[in-house]
């Protein structure tokens, strides 16, 4: 059985559109992540979690945000969507973040007109 | 700056031969995954490794902290092999794992 799960897997939204991306992990990890990635180039981080109610700003957060309500949920917010964050977005999870392998969710391509 | 270096960029191979892929860190990494991104966008965990080797069927990948390098060797190409190949190396400190740049691959017949 899949540990992390995204949805929707496919996504099409309007310039200004709200739209929340979801993943689940049954890992019983602390850590999760959610990455963007782009043609050329690798996952660029986003934002991550080590817990509930815990948010932290990754690399590219700008127009982003995310709330981890459970120790499996970890939700992407964007609230004014543009064509800017067309791309295909991963969740991950892991039980530490320093040098602890990652697991990947299936991705959620997201596509904003 | 950009802490790994992936390459190559892209790759073309017929069926039956192999190849290297390669990432250089410009700092000391803990660990490295490999990644293929398959046709329909997601991300298959090939290899997980803090030191040495590690061999899965007809790939093998490689990851020496200390010369700041990792490689994913592909022997006997499929056409199913086609993809991206992403390494991602994680830090001695904090939350980061930096990914390369990613190595298209395509398999010819």
């Amino acid at each position: 059985e899949a540990a992390v799960t995204q949805s929707p897997r496919n996504k099409v939204t309007v310039t200004g559109g709200n739209v929340t991306l979801s993943c689940r992990q049954t890992n019983s990890h602390n850590y999760m992540y959610w990455y963007r990635q782009d043609t050329g180039h690798g996952l660029r981080l986003i934002h991550y979690s080590y817990g509930a109610g815990n948010l932290q700003i990754g690399d590219v957060p700008d127009g982003y945000k995310a709330t981890r309500t459970t120790q499996e949920d970890f939700f992407l917010l964007l609230e004014l969507a543009s064509p800017s964050q067309t791309s295909l977005y991963f969740c991950a999870s892991s039980d530490a973040p320093d040098g602890y392998e990652q697991y990947f969710g299936p991705g959620t391509r997201l596509t904003v007109l | 700056g950009d802490q790994v270096e992936q390459s190559p960029s892209a790759l073309s191979l017929h069926e039956g031969t192999g190849s290297a892929l390669r990432c250089n860190f410009t700092t000391t990494m803990r660990a490295v995954q490999w990644f293929r991104k398959n046709s329909r966008g997601s991300l298959i965990n090939l290899f997980y490794l803090a030191s040495g080797t590690k061999e899965n069927g007809r790939l093998k990948s490689a990851f020496d902290s200390k010369e700041r390098y990792s490689t994913l060797h592909i022997r006997d190409a499929q056409l199913e092999d086609s993809g991206t190949y992403f390494c991602a190396a994680s830090g001695t400190g904090g939350y980061k794992v930096v990914f390369g740049s990613g190595t298209r691959l395509l398999v010819s017949p």
